[in-house]
């Protein structure tokens, strides 16, 4: 098994840019998170899914969306990246509501300039 | 606000020493609690978790103490080694709801040989 894998590792951004950050889990998971990663602050939920087809806002989704078309992928979307949108992006999965599956991907570092 | 406090901000322990680090909440209807560790350029990873039915819960040298009367757990590293050298992040959870899990601020810890 890969885990959780997130594709791009790196990323700057201009203002006013888009760009989708890539989450995939081949655990067959159905719960899917997105958190940021800011210094000094833990990590805040911005999205979360507990299934295909499902998804809710967290604690920060402003500037933010998502879509879960299948078990396994669950992308997040940035629109007109602002610099407020800096920060280190993690997926996370686990399986149905054992968190003691949890499992996190190893992030995406986002700068917008 | 902050729903989980986390404290020290840093931590330096001697090797062989006992590092200890401790977390507080104010919603009682958390029931899963969790502790991470993360190393630079990594995603956390789940270390150890307790639910509100049990005051300890060991794993190797990581325990978990639990105070529900006081609203407060903590990360108890036995015998810390420099490989422990790490951030370690506490949080607080509602089991089956996909929202309500809150991080705390994390911990520096180094582990000096």
């Amino acid at each position: 098994n890969a885990g959780v894998t997130q594709t791009p590792k790196f990323r700057i951004l201009k203002i006013g840019q888009s760009m989708t950050l890539q989450c995939t889990q081949d655990m067959n998971h159905n719960y899917m998170y997105w958190y940021r990663q800011d210094p000094g602050m833990g990590l805040k939920l911005i999205y979360y899914s507990v299934g295909a087809g499902i998804t809710d806002k967290g604690e920060v989704p402003n500037g933010y969306n998502v879509s879960r078309s299948t078990t396994e992928d669950f992308p997040l979307r940035l629109e007109l990246a602002a610099p407020s949108q800096t920060s280190v992006y993690f997926c996370a999965s686990h399986r149905d509501s054992d968190l003691d599956t949890q499992y996190f991907g190893p992030g995406t570092r986002l700068t917008v300039l | 606000q902050q729903q989980v406090k986390q404290s020290p901000q840093s931590l330096i322990v001697q090797k062989g020493g006992i590092s200890i680090i401790n977390c507080a909440y104010e919603n009682t209807a958390f029931d899963y609690f969790p502790w991470y560790q993360q190393f630079p350029g990594k995603g956390p990873a789940l270390l150890i978790a307790i639910r509100p039915d049990v005051s300890e819960k060991k794993e190797g040298r990581f325990t978990i103490s639990f105070n529900k009367s006081a609203k407060q757990f903590s990360l108890h590293i036995m015998d810390s080694q420099p490989g422990d050298s790490a951030t370690y992040f506490c949080a607080a959870s509602i089991r089956n709801t996909g929202n309500q899990f809150y991080f705390g601020t994390g911990t520096s810890l180094t582990v000096i040989p």
